[in-house]
């Protein structure tokens, strides 16, 4: 069974630094990956998809990496905002029989202060 | 960018009543749809995998008698809570994948759902 953490469970960085949140999931025989972002009360919104072919995905200040043999995935992002501030889950697709179905991760929730 | 509508974002309800939650492709055709239930500072759970035209799978613990899925055509499907209890008071979270696409899932805004 697929099992997905996330490290650290909350983060608090001031404006402007760059900072890692960490993925990681037990089972390497994975589709794809992906990065959400959700804001308090709300539904989650797309931020990177990596195919298990692909090593990184990069989309403006996000840049995602994934490293499959490790059972691996970070999602750096730079120069952090106010705005940035939300919980980031990841989720891991499955290859065989929950193929369709994706395992998310507990989340990080992040707080970027002025 | 692909979007998926939810509604009602809010819904109250009396115990004993029936709710009944959308979720709609606006802009693709989406022949799988999923249904997540989340309780408060946790992540999403997996209740059900709709597909349009059949049954829908439910996951283990989910009663398919008290949610109730249709996914009658290519951009909707329904999700109804029988019988609601305060138990039964949650976020729902419906999300969907395009026809053809990359396996990329797009979020509804979610449901959130309190039974008096």
């Amino acid at each position: 069974k697929q099992e997905v953490t996330q490290i650290p469970a909350a983060l608090s960085v001031p404006e402007g630094e760059n900072l890692v949140l960490n993925c990681s999931f037990t089972d390497s025989a994975i589709y794809n990956l992906q990065w959400f972002r959700q804001d308090p009360g709300k539904g989650l919104t797309s931020l990177l998809l990596i195919q298990s072919s692909q090593r990184e995905q990069t989309s403006g200040r996000l840049n995602a990496s994934l490293d499959k043999s490790s059972g691996r995935s970070t999602l750096y992002i730079a120069a952090s905002q106010p705005g940035d501030s939300a919980t980031y889950l990841c989720a891991v697709m499955g290859l065989t029989g929950t193929a369709s179905k994706l395992t998310f991760g507990t989340g990080t929730r992040l707080q970027v202060t002025l | 960018g692909a979007v998926v509508s939810q509604h009602p974002s809010r819904v109250i309800c009396k115990s004993g009543t029936s709710v009944k939650i959308e979720c709609r492709s606006l802009d693709f055709q989406a022949t799988t749809m999923f249904w997540y239930r989340q309780f408060p500072k946790q992540s999403l759970m997996l209740m059900a995998t709709s597909n349009e035209g059949s049954k829908a799978t439910y996951e283990q613990g989910v009663e398919k008698d008290k949610f109730l899925i249709n996914h009658a055509s290519l951009t909707l499907s329904t999700l109804t809570v029988t019988s609601a209890h305060p138990e039964d008071s949650s976020f729902y979270i419906c999300s969907a994948r395009r026809q053809g696409g990359t396996g990329e899932l797009f979020f509804g805004e979610g449901s959130r759902l309190t039974v008096l």
